[in-house]
């Protein structure tokens, strides 16, 4: 079964500053990964996704990820964070395979933005 | 593109009555899928749906149910409330079978 580990329940970061929300997954193959993010009283807006190929990838806002296979890894980073991008942030795991169109989801990572 | 919309957005109910959320996916998208969001127990998978048919289903008793339409909207039902269904529930939707588009959601109190 696959699985998702957020370690960082909640993270505190200064405006401008870099940031890294962390992600592990567990699955048994190379699976789809994904980053949420989720405002107060919203729904998720997928921020960005892993199938394949490049390792790196970029998604919207100035976010990115990489993929790590020997770490199972999907780590989120942003190099300047905005007063906006306070929110809870979810990574997901997804297997590769037409059928089986559900998401696993870690805990989320609660971001706050200090000025 | 219009996202996928959700209604209602609010509702409160009270215990051991029924009730039914609604769902229109990105126009285009075929499968959709619903989640429960609580804090207790996170995003947990529900159900998913494609061209009328389930699926898959997550870990739910059977007072959660649902159904696609023809034109691919969907709806959820949950019978007999029970105050634990006090949720967020999400609707999202998927062109591709993996690429995944929530709604905003619908706010379900059981008092």
């Amino acid at each position: 079964a696959q699985s998702v580990t957020q370690p960082d329940i909640h993270i505190t970061v200064s405006e401008g500053a870099s940031l890294e929300l962390r992600c592990n997954y567990s699955y048994g193959a190379t699976p789809y990964l994904f980053w949420y993010v989720q405002s107060p009283g919203q729904g998720l807006q997928l921020l960005l996704k892993y199938f394949s190929g490049d390792t790196l990838v970029q998604g919207i806002k100035g976010f990115e990820a990489e993929f790590k296979r020997s770490q199972s890894s999907f780590n989120l980073r942003k190099p300047s964070v905005h007063w906006s991008d306070a929110a809870e942030y979810f990574c997901a795991v997804g297997a590769p395979y037409f059928g089986n169109e559900k998401l696993t989801f870690g805990t989320g990572t609660r971001l706050t933005i200090i000025p | 593109k219009a996202g996928v919309t959700q209604t209602p957005r609010y509702l409160i109910k009270t215990r051991g009555q029924q009730v039914t959320l609604s769902c229109s996916p990105i126009s285009g998208h075929r499968s959709v899928s619903w989640y429960q969001q609580t804090p207790g127990q996170g995003l947990q998978f529900l159900f998913e749906y494609f061209s009328e048919t389930q699926r898959n289903k997550g870990n739910f008793p059977g007072r959660f149910s649902g159904r696609q339409f023809s034109n691919s909207r969907s709806e959820m039902n949950v019978s007999t409330l029970e105050l634990g269904d006090s949720a967020l529930y999400l609707c999202a939707s998927s062109a591709d079978g993996y690429t995944i588009y929530f709604g905003e959601g619908s706010w379900l109190t059981v008092v």
